[in-house]
């Protein structure tokens, strides 16, 4: 049981570059977010999908795009990377309905787009 | 519009001494309240959880944190610190807009003297 996996860890991108984030969870949630992490602004959600077959906005979803291929698995894409996307992006997932229920977070990927 | 306020950006404590970290909220109802640790390079980790109750609630790691509804706070403490407790803490709150999403405070970076 890995929880909640992303690939790749680390990259680094050129101004204008797309590249496209994996997240993966075996945990048979239904719920999956992401997320992204800059010094001292915590963690502000991009997208989130509900349930397998629907996707969301988040707080910041603008230069981003993403895809629910099946229940497992959350794609993010960056289409045209800028520098403002350089950050540490985490995705979480939750198993159903309720803002109680704890959200499980992957290891994270570090993205520098120079 | 819901906010998570953690005042402290940096703390040091000294290992065996005793430890607060504070948070306070912003949200009309009784909200979800969750404490996360992450370690540098890591994803996060819950360390405990508020929904409703004991007003005082217990976490991993030796961690416990106090809900108080008069003072929209949920502030975590431990009664001796480790050098392993040094990372960066999260406190978040649970909504359920954005597909239950958790919004997070900037985050307190901890740090123990030996």
């Amino acid at each position: 049981n890995a929880g909640v996996t992303q690939t790749p860890k680390f990259q680094v991108l050129k101004t204008g570059q797309s590249m496209t984030l994996q997240c993966a969870q075996d945990m048979n949630h239904n719920s999956m977010y992401w997320y992204r992490q800059d010094p001292g602004m915590g963690l502000r959600l991009i997208y989130y999908s509900a349930s397998e077959g629907t996707t969301d906005k988040g707080e910041v979803p603008n230069g981003y795009n993403v895809s629910r291929l099946n229940k497992r698995e959350f794609s993010l894409r960056l289409e045209s990377a800028a520098p403002s996307q350089t950050s540490v992006y985490f995705c979480a997932s939750k198993p159903t309905s309720g803002a109680g229920n704890e959200q499980f977070f992957g290891p994270g990927t570090r993205l520098t787009v120079l | 519009a819901q906010s998570v306020t953690q005042p402290d950006i940096h703390i040091t404590v000294s290992e065996g001494a005793s430890l607060e970290l504070r948070c306070n909220y912003s949200y009309g109802a009784t909200p979800y309240l969750f404490w996360y640790v992450q370690s540098p390079g890591q994803g996060l980790q819950l360390l405990l959880k508020y929904f409703s109750g004991d007003t005082l609630v217990q976490g991993i790691k030796g961690f416990e944190a106090e809900f108080k509804r008069s003072q929209s706070s949920f502030n975590l403490r431990k009664p001796s610190v480790h050098w392993s407790d040094a990372a960066e803490y999260f406190c978040a709150v649970g909504l359920m807009e954005y597909g239950n999403k958790l919004v997070f405070g900037a985050g307190t970076i901890l740090r123990v003297k030996s």
